[in-house]
Formats: C-alpha cells, structure tokens, sequence
C-alpha cells in the first residue's frame, strides 16, 4: 500500500534560517507529488506540485522541492523563512492518473521574529 | 474564479444522528473528492465523484457515502454518527483535463458529534 513519512512532526526556527522538511513514499510505479500548506485559520492551499521533469520544482512564495527518484523523497526547501510561513505542511502523493490523495502527517512549522 | 465552497461551516451533532455536508466545485471542475483530517490520523481519503459515478474510494466504512449532481456539485453524507466521526472534512475539486491533475480544497466542515 501506498504511504508518505514526513520526518519531522514539529520544527522551530527563527527568521532568516533555512529550511528543509523531508518527504518519503512508498510507490514503485509513477507518482505525483505536492507540497500543500494550511495557514493558522485558512484553508490548504497548493504550495508546488511535482508532475514530471525537471526534479527541481518552485512554487510560491520562494519554497521549492526536489524530486529525487532513487531515494523516493520530495523534500521542501526554502533558503531563508519568514513568521508569516508559520503554518502546517502536508507532502502528498497520488499515484499516475488516480486522484487519490495519500498524505503524510504533516509538519508544525514554527518560525519566531 | 470562486474557490471551492463548502456548507455548512461548523456542525454540532449527536451521536446516533445523520449529517449531510455539501460542496460546490471551481466553476468548470468535474472531480470532487472528500478528505477526512483528524489530529491523529491526519488527512484521509473518503471518496472521488467524477460525472456523478464514484471513481475512487477509500477505508471508511459505509455509513460515509456520497453523490455528485449534474453540475458537479456534491454531497456526502454520515449515518449513525460516532464521536470518532468527529473531524474536519474537506472536499477538494479538480479540472480533470489531462488525467495529472491539481486538487483544490474547500475551507471544510468542522463537525463535533456529542
């Protein structure tokens, strides 16, 4: 069965450090990947989304995740963050053609002025 | 364009009790899939409706079912609430125009079953 791990259940950061949070699946065949965002109140929004190509996606809001097939990681990186990326991120992964969603737990980020 | 609605907002309901949460697509999206989040187990699956036929389903049992109408609007319903049934629901909607496709997501029903 498919599943998502995403390391890291909460991570505290200050204004201006750099960010990673992993994302592992489990999928032999082709996938789909996002990185989606829930701000405190709001609802998720798509962060960027990896459908084929070059393994180096960007999205908004200067994020960006790499792709890398041998590993089955997506990780979410972003050189210098800010408070107003305070939020939750969620990895997901569907399968080819399946809209079926499969989610990782997510993770509490936390950045402090 | 309108994102994607969802109503009612909050629901507050008693156990034993049936709900039913309405969703209406982005203008023109033909898939509408249902997504349950709860702190423990996150986010999961429930349903896709595409051209009012369920295309997809996931591990919930049958007191969770759905429709979908001819405008794409949709609705899924829970009999015989459980207070485990307490949860967020989220529908999200997608074009469904190249098979690869981008779901977005309603802003959920927040239900409490007492």
């Amino acid at each position: 069965a498919q599943s998502v791990s995403q390391h890291n259940h909460h991570v505290i950061l200050s204004e201006a450090a750099s960010l990673e949070l992993g994302c592992n699946y489990s999928y032999g065949g082709t996938v789909n990947l996002f990185w989606y965002v829930q701000y405190p109140g709001q609802h998720l929004q798509l962060l960027l989304k990896y459908f084929s190509g070059d393994p180096l996606v960007k999205g908004i809001k200067g994020f960006e995740a790499e792709f890398i097939k041998s590993k089955f990681s997506f990780n979410l990186r972003k050189p210098s963050v800010q408070w107003s990326d305070t939020a939750e991120y969620f990895c997901a992964v569907n399968a080819g053609n399946n809209r079926k969603l499969i989610w990782g737990l997510g993770t509490s980020l936390a950045v402090n002025p | 364009k309108a994102g994607v609605t969802q109503t009612p907002r909050y629901l507050i309901k008693t156990r034993g009790q049936q709900v039913t949460l309405s969703c209406s697509p982005i203008s023109g999206h033909r898939s509408v899939s249902w997504y349950q989040q709860t702190p423990g187990q996150g986010l999961q699956f429930l349903f896709e409706y595409f051209s009012e036929t369920q295309r997809n389903k996931g591990n919930f049992p049958g007191r969770f079912s759905g429709r979908q109408f001819s405008n794409s609007r949709s609705e899924m319903n829970v009999s015989t609430l459980e207070l485990g049934d307490s949860a967020l629901y989220l529908c999200a909607s997608s074009p469904v125009e190249k098979g690869r496709d981008t779901q977005y997501f309603g802003p959920g029903t927040r239900l409490t079953v007492l």
